[in-house]
């Protein structure tokens, strides 16, 4: 399982763009890309998941390069329900397969 | 999306007695579920999978025979955590992997349980 790298927290402001950088230097070619969102108390929900270059749904947009070295989640315009956990996990995700969480990002929107 | 739900919520008991957590996918089937744990500020730690059918693989520094874990069907796993103590006061959480899958490889999260012992 490839490890992952975040920032352990991050600070935004309402209204603002926020890029959650997640580097995964040792991904294989059959692991695909994944972030969870987990609020205080909650279980973690699924947010994106992409392979290799942009992919984008109605919450997020997950930029991978070409290297597929790093992978950056992007929020556009937050609130401050967007003040939550988010673990980006690298896995081939057969299924069944196990999720190993790193430390995740902290993220804190202000008014 | 698919529903996994976990009962109790919240569950407070005194040190030395066993506690019982359900976990269950209601919408779908589930050969596969996952058990964690997470302390505050913490990570989710991955502590055992539930196979339907056969025995628990636990993660390395697991105590089986403290965390008991039983898949009796494809839609329910439970986690008895045995002669309780304060330390194993946390927030457990279980996953399942839907049988038929949408677009993306996701696996479904309960709402977690918090366990308190006294």
């Amino acid at each position: 399982l490839a490890k992952t790298t975040q920032p352990i927290s991050m600070d935004s402001y309402e209204g603002q763009e926020v890029n959650i950088t997640c580097s995964h230097n040792n991904i294989a070619t059959n692991d695909y890309i994944t972030w969870y969102q987990q609020f205080p108390s909650q279980g973690p929900r699924f947010i994106i998941q992409g392979y290799k270059t942009k992919v984008t749904n109605e919450v997020a947009s997950l930029f991978i390069p070409a290297d597929r070295k790093s992978s950056t989640l992007s929020l556009p315009r937050v609130s401050l329900s967007d003040t939550a956990v988010y673990y980006c996990l690298v896995a081939q995700l057969n299924r069944d397969d196990k999720i190993i969480f790193g430390k995740g990002t902290r993220l804190h929107i202000l008014p | 999306g698919a529903v996994v739900s976990q009962h109790p919520s919240r569950v407070i008991c005194k040190s030395g007695t066993s506690v019982k957590i359900e976990c269950r996918s209601l919408d779908f089937q589930a050969t596969t579920m996952f058990w964690y744990r997470q302390f505050p500020k913490q990570s989710l730690m991955l502590m055992a999978t539930s196979n339907e059918g056969s025995k628990a693989t636990y993660e390395q520094g697991v105590e089986k025979d403290k965390f008991l874990i039983n898949h009796a069907s494809l839609t329910l796993s439970t986690l008895t955590v045995t002669s309780a103590h304060p330390e194993d006061s946390s927030f457990y959480i279980c996953s399942a992997d839907e049988e038929d899958r949408g677009p993306y490889n996701e696996q479904f999260f309960g709402p977690g349980t918090r366990l308190t012992v006294l």
